[in-house]
């Protein structure tokens, strides 16, 4: 099992500019996650889905959309990226809320 | 006030050497409390789980002071491999389901 997969790894964005985000996940889990790291912070959340079709706005999901059009995939959209948005992003996906959550890898994303 | 408060650090402590970390959260509701491993540029993952009774992991030990709304993780022998960053994660079920991480408190074990 690859668990919980994110691309790309890095980005570069300039300000204005658009991107998506994509997480995928190969363990059937219903719940999936998209956070954002910042120095000094904890893991934030910006929008979750608790099953295919369905995503709910987190702490911070102002400048963000996603969709979860397959259960496996849950991506993130930066439509009109600004410098503030700078910041490491995770996905993570669990089987139960409240149980462990399991995160890829992290895209690293740069807005100039 | 934040939901999940960690001591910062970071902890330099030697090879060996014995090391707790505490953390303190707001809301008396929460269900279910955890820490987390996070490497340098590398993603969270569960470390343990923290039951009322206290539990063990090896040199790892894991506790919840609901009364006092705190959890620690007390780390014994430490080695080089044990340097991270360790979150504290609290969830609670009311009002709607919610996962709160701690920004995290850095140890570096060195030789």
């Amino acid at each position: 099992n690859a668990g919980v997969t994110q691309t790309p790894k890095f980005r570069v964005l300039k300000t204005g500019q658009s991107m998506t985000l994509l997480c995928a996940q190969d363990m059937n889990h219903e719940y999936m996650y998209w956070y954002r790291q910042d120095p000094g912070m904890g893991l934030r959340l910006i929008h979750y889905s608790v099953g295919e079709g369905t995503t709910a706005k987190g702490e911070v999901p102002d400048g963000y959309n996603v969709s979860r059009l397959k259960k496996q995939n849950f991506l993130l959209g930066l439509e009109s990226a600004a410098p503030s948005q700078t910041s490491v992003y995770f996905c993570a996906s669990t089987y139960l809320q409240g149980n462990e959550q399991f995160f890829g890898p992290g895209t690293r994303l740069t807005v100039l | 006030r934040k939901e999940v408060e960690q001591d910062p650090g970071p902890f330099n402590v030697p090879e060996g050497a014995t090391v707790a970390f505490n953390c303190t959260y707001s809301n008396s509701a929460s269900q279910s409390f955890f820490w987390y491993r996070q490497d340098c540029r590398k993603e969270p993952k569960l470390l343990m789980s923290v039951y009322s009774s206290g539990n063990e992991d090896g040199r790892f030990t894991a506790q919840l002071n609901r009364a006092s709304q705190y959890i620690s993780l007390l780390i014994r022998d430490s080695k080089l491999s044990d340097s991270a960053t360790y979150l504290c994660v609290v969830t609670k079920g009311t009002g709607g389901f919610k996962t709160i991480f701690g920004a995290g408190t850095r140890l570096f074990v060195k030789a």
